[in-house]
């Protein structure tokens, strides 16, 4: 069984100030996961994977995640956010059976960039 | 790339009509598509995978009679939502999972769909 917990569901930032998205998850397996963005009445975009080869994982936009195994967490974090950012974000994971499988989505946080 | 698109975008029907919502993987072939739903500010929740040349697997829930998934090429998936009510108004999202990298989906931009 595995599990992804995102801890704000709202998150509020000035821009040009760091972001900080917090998601632990639960697998029984060596985990994939992953971000994903949402814009309004849009569809998921990929920001970045983490697979194994290292847990800071670097993905687009400027955004970046470390996975912490020993804190189970795989927060995404940007150092300068931008008006472009305010959007929903979705930490995801899939067991190490592939994506196949499917994936287990947390419920979300909505980033809100204040001007 | 990896580019998935759904069509149409939008659609609205009449209460008890049949709605049929198409998935193409662009650029790649996809031997297994899936298809989730989302509710207003909720996550997406996944409704069916669809395997190419095979009957899709329905998650716990979703009725299979109701909502009919059809993945005959490497390229193309189709829900097709029968005699539609309004509680089936929702937005429709399809992925697909590309072959260069096994557990990673792609996402289409999704389909609104209101019934009246």
């Amino acid at each position: 069984a595995q599990s992804v917990t995102q801890l704000d569901s709202h998150v509020s930032v000035s821009e040009g100030t760091p972001v900080l998205l917090r998601c632990n998850y639960s697998s029984s397996y060596s985990p994939s996961l992953f971000w994903y963005v949402q814009h309004p009445n849009k569809g998921l975009q990929l920001l970045l994977k983490y697979t194994s080869a290292a847990t800071l994982v670097k993905g687009i936009n400027g955004f970046e995640a470390e996975f912490k195994k020993s804190e189970t967490s795989f927060h995404l974090t940007k150092p300068s956010a931008h008006m472009s950012d305010a959007a929903e974000y979705f930490c995801v994971v899939s067991s190490s059976g592939g994506g196949a499988d499917g994936l287990t989505f947390g419920k979300g946080t909505h980033l809100i960039i204040q001007p | 790339g990896a580019v998935v698109s759904q069509h149409p975008s939008r659609v609205i029907c009449k209460s008890g009509t049949s709605v049929k919502i198409e998935c193409r993987s662009l650029d790649f072939q996809a031997t297994t598509m899936f298809w989730y739903r989302q509710f207003p500010k909720k996550s997406l929740m996944l409704m069916a995978t669809s395997n190419e040349g095979s009957k899709a697997t329905y998650e716990q829930g979703v009725e299979k009679d109701k909502f009919l998934i059809n993945h005959a090429s490497l390229t193309l998936s189709t829900l097709t939502v029968t005699s539609a009510h309004p509680e089936d108004s929702s937005f429709y999202i399809c992925s697909a999972l590309v072959p260069w990298d096994v557990d990673t989906q792609y996402f289409g931009p999704g389909t609104r769909l209101t019934v009246l």
